[in-house]
């Protein structure tokens, strides 16, 4: 079992540019998560997938910010004109079914750093 | 909405000490899961500890921690630690309401020699 596998791991843009960040979650697993990472804020929730379709995008900024799960297989979070406040890790997480007490797996995270 | 709170966030201790990591949380929800996650350099978060009992201990690679609801605390202890425990440390919640959860924080435990 590879864990979850998150591309790229570091991604650098320019300031207004767009960054598309893959995740490709545990096979099997029917939910995937997105959170965010900063020193000032910690990990912070943005949105989750249950069998491809979203449920909870509670955490999303409202602009600029979008996330897709077209296949059971991959996830993808994209961040168009990027700002410098948008620099963080963003980690990707599967789970069994999101329900319950079913432990979330995160991946290694892309670190994005906008300049 | 919930929120959890981690008091310190550094930690040091000297090997073979106590070490204690404190969380505490508010949620208006009644049935809810605690996890403790623990990052190491460079690496993904992973659970070191999960819980959704009251008073029940909960123990794994000899950190041990109790949900107590009175007092809405998931305190995480060990009693010698270790080099090797040197890492960043989430508390965090799930409400029965949603899958997400709302961390801590996070409290970064340096252990020396």
């Amino acid at each position: 079992n590879a864990g979850v596998i998150q591309t790229p791991r570091h991604k650098v843009t320019g300031k207004g540019q767009e960054a598309t960040l893959w995740c490709e979650p545990i096979s099997g697993h029917s939910a995937v998560f997105w959170y965010r990472q900063t020193i000032v804020q910690g990990l912070e929730f943005l949105t989750y997938f249950r069998n491809q379709a979203p449920i909870d995008d509670s955490g999303m900024p409202k602009e600029r910010f979008s996330a897709q799960m077209p296949n059971q297989s991959h996830s993808t979070l994209k961040i168009q004109s990027t700002q410098p406040q948008d620099s963080a890790v963003y980690l990707c997480a599967s789970s069994l079914d999101g329900q319950g007490g079913a432990e979330q797996f995160f991946g290694p995270g892309t670190r994005l750093t906008v300049l | 909405g919930d929120s959890v709170t981690q008091t310190e966030g550094l930690v040091t201790v000297t090997e073979g000490l106590p070490v204690k990591l404190n969380c505490t949380y508010q949620t208006t929800y009644l049935t809810i899961a605690f996890f403790w996650y623990v990052q190491y350099l460079n690496e993904a978060p992973q659970v070191l500890l999960k819980s959704s009992t009251d008073n029940k201990r909960t123990e794994h690679q000899g950190f041990h921690a109790t949900l107590h609801k009175s007092s809405s605390s998931f305190h995480l202890q060990k009693s010698s630690a270790q080099l090797s425990d040197s890492a960043l440390y989430y508390c965090a919640l799930r409400n029965n309401a949603g899958a997400k959860l709302t961390f801590g924080g996070g409290t970064r435990l340096t252990v020396r020699p």
